[in-house]
């Protein structure tokens, strides 16, 4: 069935470091991919997506890989700030492409 | 341009007890979607509307509702609490005809079932 999930629950990292926030999907038809981020009492904020015919999209401090042999997606980010701190959260389209399936989230710690 | 507006943002029920909720989405989208997010499942699809259509589904049962008026605004209904209902609603809106691309999140409803 579809499933999104995330490697780790938690990363902590120091100011200045860059980030790695890993996902796994299990649906190799998926189409479009996003990362969302959730900061405390707000609701998921889009930060990048990609579709299944790229491999790599960059944005402002952030950089999604997609890797369809292993149906890996990773969110990148440069340079790590506090502010950064949230859960970060690997989503796909649903094969009716009219929802998203969601991971679980992983929490990232930036400390100073 | 106003984001996705919900109301209430808090509330506070008792089982057996009902709850609408409303989502407002951003002027010129069509597409409304409901997620539940919950600690124990994180963030689950509820349903999506397309035009006052229900488009998708979830797997919830009968008791979570919703419907979409001609202003493209969105209600969800769920009857007869229970405790486990107890989660931060999220209403979210698209633009697009098709189903793909971004999501627009509101803040949440978060309810408590007591």
């Amino acid at each position: 069935g579809e499933n999104v999930g995330l490697h780790l629950p938690t990363l902590s990292v120091q100011e200045g470091d860059n980030s790695i926030i890993n996902c796994a999907y299990s649906n190799s038809a998926s189409d479009y991919f996003i990362w969302y981020k959730q900061e405390s009492g707000k609701g998921p904020q889009f930060i990048i997506d990609i579709r299944s015919n790229m491999d790599k999209r960059q944005g402002q401090r952030v950089t999604v890989l997609l890797n369809k042999t292993v149906k890996h997606l990773s969110l990148q980010i440069a340079a790590t700030q506090p502010g950064d701190s949230a859960v970060y959260f690997c989503a796909e389209d649903n094969q009716a492409g009219t929802a998203l399936i969601f991971g679980k989230g992983t929490t990232l710690s930036v400390s100073s | 341009k106003a984001g996705v507006t919900q109301t209430p943002r808090y509330l506070i029920k008792t089982r057996g007890q009902q709850v609408t909720l409303s989502c407002s989405p951003i002027s010129g989208h069509r597409s409304v979607s409901w997620y539940q997010q919950t600690p124990g499942q994180g963030l689950q699809f509820l349903f999506e509307y397309f035009s006052e259509t229900q488009r998708n589904k979830g797997n919830f049962p009968g008791r979570f509702s919703g419907r979409q008026f001609s202003n493209s605004r969105s209600e969800m209904n769920v009857s007869t609490l229970e405790l486990g209902d107890s989660a931060l609603y999220l209403c979210a809106s698209r633009s697009g005809t098709s189903g793909t691309g971004e999501l627009f999140f509101g803040e949440g409803s978060r309810l408590t079932v007591l």
